[in-house]
């Protein structure tokens, strides 16, 4: 079935660029999704990037698509503080489903 | 603004009790999905449904059943609750395949 990857931790610095990575088998999702979660509470959608698009820009949000390397990315620019939390990304199949990776635990320090 | 609300945040049991957790969203969905989350291990699908009384087994079944008897509400049930099944559940709802997931806030199962 489906294996999506992501490393489980990441820690930067304050007004630093964090870029989370996540790595999947299957290319025929139409939607990719990251999540975020903070602490104690269920998951918010941050952003989503079409399986068509290359690249998507939202405020300090990059999303990058490398379909031919399966590699999904999120940067956030200018890092604070309140951005600490569990980002996971997520994709769509054609079943129905959302397949998520582990979760990359984001650390940012003053 | 999409709700799915669970009915609890928090419930501590006994082994082998039956569990029912409840989940409830007012956006007419029609995907509704039940997730345990650990550590390390990220959200695991343990059902979905897709209709009013269908459901499908998603990757980690084992121990769990659902209801689906309305389409604004999914429960999860814990047939004799083990101490192996302590873990976060997260509900979420679709609108579609493979379309954008509301969450629940989650409910934290202490099994003892």
């Amino acid at each position: 079935g489906e294996d999506v990857e992501q490393s489980l931790f990441l820690s930067v610095r304050e007004g630093d660029s964090s870029v989370i990575n996540c790595t999947y088998t299957d290319s025929s999702s139409t939607y990719l999704y990251w999540y975020k979660q903070e602490p104690g509470a269920g998951l918010q959608l941050l952003t989503y990037i079409f399986s068509n698009m290359d690249m998507k820009q939202d405020q300090r949000l990059t999303v990058l698509l490398n379909k031919k390397d399966k590699h999904l990315s999120l940067r956030i620019a200018d890092t604070q503080t309140g951005d600490s939390a569990i980002y996971f990304c997520a994709l769509g199949n054609q079943g129905g489903k959302l397949i998520f990776g582990q979760g990359t635990e984001l650390s940012v320090k003053p | 603004d999409v709700k799915v609300t669970q009915s609890s945040r928090y419930l501590v049991k006994r082994t082998g009790e039956k569990v029912f957790l409840e989940c409830v969203q007012d956006m007419d969905h029609e995907n509704m999905f039940w997730y345990r989350q650990d550590p390390g291990l990220g959200l695991r699908l343990i059902y979905f449904s897709y209709d009013v009384k269908m459901k499908e087994k998603g990757d980690i079944p084992e121990g769990y059943s659902v209801s689906r008897e309305k389409k604004e509400r999914f429960s999860l049930i814990l047939e004799s609750a083990s101490t192996n099944q302590t873990s976060m559940y997260l509900c979420a709802s679709s609108l579609g395949q493979g379309q954008e997931a509301f969450f629940g806030q989650g409910t934290r199962l202490t099994v003892v």
